[in-house]
């Protein structure tokens, strides 16, 4: 089982819905959490972070942190086909280890 | 402010040759990171280090792999002798803090032939 696990997809929604993308981490004592976007060919982009339970907003995009169910998820609300990519998942322990899920591809039909 | 900058961009070598990658971070991320990426795979850490210190090198193939991180800001990862299954994408990210979010370059590609 790997520490960081995403469902690979690909997800596909039409433009101007909600995307949901969910990720589950093995570790307890995980206390950061980041959600990375990657276009085909480039480098990850963090696009938020969460490090207590509850839901952060940030613009189109919130993050929802439940650490008691180990899981984390990212909502991206008005999807565009811009928004199309691998969201990449990441989470860290407090010794600074960093570990990533495998992503998962989205993709927003016009 | 500049972000963090790899060179170079893409390399393409033949098997057991030498290879070197050099990233700068960001100015005052005391964190750098070196990670391997596969295609549809998420970035894998080779090493860690906190200042010129290596805090974490546990997944570094030590047999080929080294890194250095002179006077705690540019670093290098090298590969020596490379092999083929070396071909993947080799990431550099900084953070400020411990637990803070990181920041990546954008990569070096190696194609070993």
């Amino acid at each position: 089982q790997k520490e960081v696990e995403q469902n690979s997809g690909p997800l596909s929604v039409p433009e101007g819905a909600i995307a949901s993308l969910n990720c589950t981490y093995s570790d307890r004592v995980s206390q950061s959490f980041f959600w990375y976007r990657q276009y085909s060919g480039k480098s990850p982009e963090l696009i938020m972070s969460i490090y207590s339970n509850g839901d952060k907003e940030d613009g189109r995009f919130t993050a929802q942190l439940n650490k008691a169910s180990q899981y984390v998820s990212l909502l991206i609300r008005d999807s565009q086909p811009s928004d199309s990519a691998t969201y990449l998942c990441a989470v860290k322990a407090n010794a600074g280890k960093s570990t990533f899920g495998d992503g998962t591809t989205l993709t927003v039909k016009p | 402010e500049a972000g963090v900058v790899q060179s170079p961009r893409y390399k393409i070598i033949e098997k057991k040759q030498p290879v070197a990658f050099w990233c700068n971070p960001i100015s005052g991320h005391n964190t750098l990171y070196w990670y391997l990426q596969n295609l549809g795979q998420g970035p894998e850490l080779l090493i860690r280090y906190e200042n010129e210190e290596a805090v974490d090198d546990s997944q570094l193939p030590k047999d080929r792999f080294s890194a250095e991180r002179l006077k705690g800001v540019d670093s290098t990862l090298k590969i020596q002798p490379a092999e083929l299954g070396d071909s993947a994408v080799y990431l550099c990210a900084s953070s400020d803090r411990l637990n803070t979010e990181a920041f990546f370059g954008q990569g070096t590609r190696l194609t070993v032939v």
